[in-house]
């Protein structure tokens, strides 16, 4: 159980595009999705957390504007990185909390992103 | 500024013996406490959590929690060079209406020796 799938696994765009990151809960339904980035040698710092049908919340200094999320149901959110710029390149994870649960997070598999 | 603090390592320990990873957080109010493992290249998976003080014991792992020392630990038993990767202690706070965003710790990376 608590399944998480992301998709793509990978992706290389150029600089000035935009990147469509999906994040799913397979097996449970989440109320609330948090995504992750990871830099190499460095731990997760959270990006925002994504709650299903409202806006989400935005850690200090990540820009909303540039990383939209949404929410649009139990099962599925996801982040579009704008105008995407080398230093976006990163691992982005998403995790979706169980909804009767006591906190616990279950992470995707991950999305590699590299702006070239 | 909520800190989560880990020992980077690598901590190397030989196959069968005890593993013992340890982790200290800044901030009183938190209230859920997990450990993941994660290998290179991949996300982070789930190995224990624990919300009260004491032992949870899950086979081979035992997760101990001091709230007053603001302390959590990760005992892995009967070590297999399966279990080497980095450990990464996470510190949540739950509302009970909801779950919020982990805060990290770096990460200890762990050598188990065949």
């Amino acid at each position: 159980g608590a399944v998480v799938s992301q998709h793509p696994s990978r992706v290389i765009c150029k600089s000035g595009t935009s990147v469509k990151i999906e994040c799913r809960s397979l097996d449970f339904q989440a109320t609330t999705m948090f995504w992750y980035r990871q830099f190499p040698k460095k731990s997760l710092m959270l990006m925002a957390t994504s709650n299903e049908g409202s806006k989400a919340t935005y850690e200090q200094g990540v820009e909303k504007d540039k990383f939209l999320i949404n929410h649009a149901s139990l099962t599925l959110s996801t982040l579009t990185v704008t105008s995407a710029h080398p230093e976006d390149s990163s691992f982005y994870i998403c995790s979706a909390s169980v909804l009767a649960g006591g906190g616990e997070q279950y992470f995707g598999p991950g999305t590699r992103l590299t702006v070239t | 500024q909520k800190e989560v603090e880990q020992n980077s390592g690598p901590l190397s320990v030989p196959e069968g013996a005890i593993a013992s990873l340890n982790c200290t957080y800044s901030d009183r109010g938190s209230q859920s406490f997990f450990w993941y493992r994660q290998y290179s290249g991949k996300s982070p998976e789930l190995i224990m959590f624990i919300y009260s003080n004491g032992d949870k014991e899950d086979g081979r792992f035992t997760a101990q929690l001091n709230k007053a020392s603001q302390y959590v630990s990760l005992l892995i038993r009967d070590s297999q060079p399966s279990d080497s990767a980095t450990y990464l202690c996470a510190v949540g706070m739950y509302s009970g209406g909801g779950a919020d965003g982990l805060t990290f710790g770096k990460g200890t990376h762990l050598i188990i020796q065949p």
